[in-house]
């Protein structure tokens, strides 16, 4: 069964860097086919998707926050990460990691972490 | 960006209820659309893909249709544990995006 598990501070100042990462069991990120993704969500707010990426390192972004999101990966440990930079109070959200399946029209999100919450303040 | 709207923002029902949400995308996507349930606290789970693939493991009782710009989710007889939010996203293009919710309460 696969699993995910998100772990780094749930306390980040403003201006600063919030860093993420993600455990992947059950599976390796190298053997599949699959994109390896993060996902946020604003207390009592929809979701917004962040970025994803491939094990070859491979990666696509949200515009409205390309210029400070960095997606890697790590198949050795099999975990992939997320920096977000310079983040303010708006950052403050459940931040989800999950695995991206499927092509074309299949594509979705079928494994999710359980989320960890990040709150951006001084 | 493609922007998807949901309605209704929240509905009540009785369990054993017919139940049926609205997705909209502002521009056509094909079948490029899924449905997500989330209960309070937890990661969300994909119901539907491609518009009406049921996901491995989901009740039947759960169905999707549309194509284009507009999409239904059907819940053919509710049950207590269907008391959640439900949120379609967009596949077509990215950004990957996803509609502000359906919250189904209870009657």
């Amino acid at each position: 069964q696969l699993q995910l598990q998100e772990s780094g501070p749930g306390l980040v100042k403003p201006s600063e860097t919030l860093s993420l990462t993600c455990t992947v069991s059950g599976d390796s990120i190298s053997s599949s086919s699959d994109y390896w993704g993060w996902i946020r969500q604003p207390p009592g707010k929809g979701l917004e998707w962040i970025g994803s990426i491939y094990y070859s390192g491979s990666t696509y972004y949200n515009p409205s926050l390309n210029s400070r999101v960095t997606i890697s990966v790590d198949t050795s440990k099999n975990q992939f990460s997320l920096k977000l930079s310079s983040v303010t109070a708006a950052d403050t959200a459940v931040y989800y990691c999950a695995r991206r399946t499927g092509i074309a029209a299949g594509d979705r999100f079928d494994y999710w972490g359980q989320g960890t919450l990040v709150t951006v303040s001084s | 960006d493609i922007q998807m709207t949901q309605s209704p923002s929240s509905l009540s029902a009785s369990v054993g209820d017919r139940v049926t949400m609205t997705c909209r995308a502002s521009q056509s996507i094909s079948n490029y659309l899924n449905w997500y349930q989330q209960k309070p606290g937890k990661a969300p789970k994909v119901l539907i893909y491609a518009a009406s693939s049921l996901q491995s493991g989901v009740p039947s009782r759960f169905s999707g249709s549309g194509s284009g710009t507009e999409f239904t989710l059907t819940i053919s007889s509710l049950q207590p544990e269907d008391f959640a939010t439900y949120y379609c996203q967009q596949t077509y293009s990215s950004p990957r995006t996803f509609g502000q919710g359906t919250k189904v309460e209870i009657k």
